[in-house]
């Protein structure tokens, strides 16, 4: 199976700081990834699909991006509903995986 | 408006079974492959087995192949997991979730239901 590593695991920052979240993957796999934001008690969320499309209804802050094997989410604007823990996830190669989770705190 | 709504997760002990459902409406549910998603406490977000819009298909993770069966009833627009030999390591809130236009992302998610594996 193809595995993603996020890093870093977690991150403490303020509201307002830029924030970038890094997804690599073992192997290629094109633009199939999307991104998900869970805040506990809540569903997860879609953010971003095909690494770098923001999902309808998703604030123009949150943006993703791709280079090779590595994949990046960044928030351009940290704000309080922003934190939440995110996920990569891949959809390239059967059985689709996820990355372990970024853990987003207030500092 | 797309919602998805899980039911069934309980206590069980180790070896049992447990059918979990996921009603939806808001979209046309009989045009979409659905999934099941799990998330053991404390863990990070693990694909367990998907349905074809039209049940013909289905794929299960290694971990759960041959002890789970995913299954659906169009006409009821509602998705079963039908878990047999709990382990402890199938503890876990368990989402249904609806597969993006094309593609096996996820673009929308139950509130998930918690199946707890415990003697």
């Amino acid at each position: 199976a193809i595995q993603l590593t996020q890093s870093p695991s977690s991150l403490s920052a303020s509201v307002g700081d830029r924030v970038t979240i890094t997804c690599r993957a073992s192997l290629v796999i094109s633009s199939a990834l999307a991104w998900y934001q869970h805040i506990p008690g809540k569903p997860p969320k879609l953010l971003i699909h095909h690494a770098s499309s923001l999902n309808s209804g998703v604030p123009s802050r949150f943006s993703g991006s791709a280079s090779g094997t590595d994949f990046t989410l960044t928030i351009s604007s940290l704000q309080p509903e922003d934190f939440a823990t995110y996920y990569c996830q891949q959809f390239n190669t059967f059985p689709w995986t996820f990355g372990q989770g970024t853990k987003v705190e207030i500092k | 408006e797309v919602q998805l709504v899980e039911s069934g997760g309980v206590v069980v002990p180790p070896g049992g079974s447990l059918r979990l459902s996921c009603a939806a409406s808001g979209f046309a549910f009989d045009a979409y492959t659905m999934h099941w998603v799990r998330q053991a406490p404390g863990k990070g977000l693990d694909w367990v087995s998907l349905i074809t819009w039209d049940g013909e298909n289905s794929h299960y993770a290694d971990s759960v192949k041959g002890r789970f069966t995913i299954s659906r009833d169009n006409s009821k627009n509602s998705l079963y997991l039908q878990m047999n030999s709990l382990r402890t390591e199938d503890t876990a809130f368990y989402y249904c979730a609806k597969e993006g236009t094309g593609d096996p992302y996820f673009d929308h998610w139950g509130q998930g239901t918690l199946v707890t594996v415990s003697s």
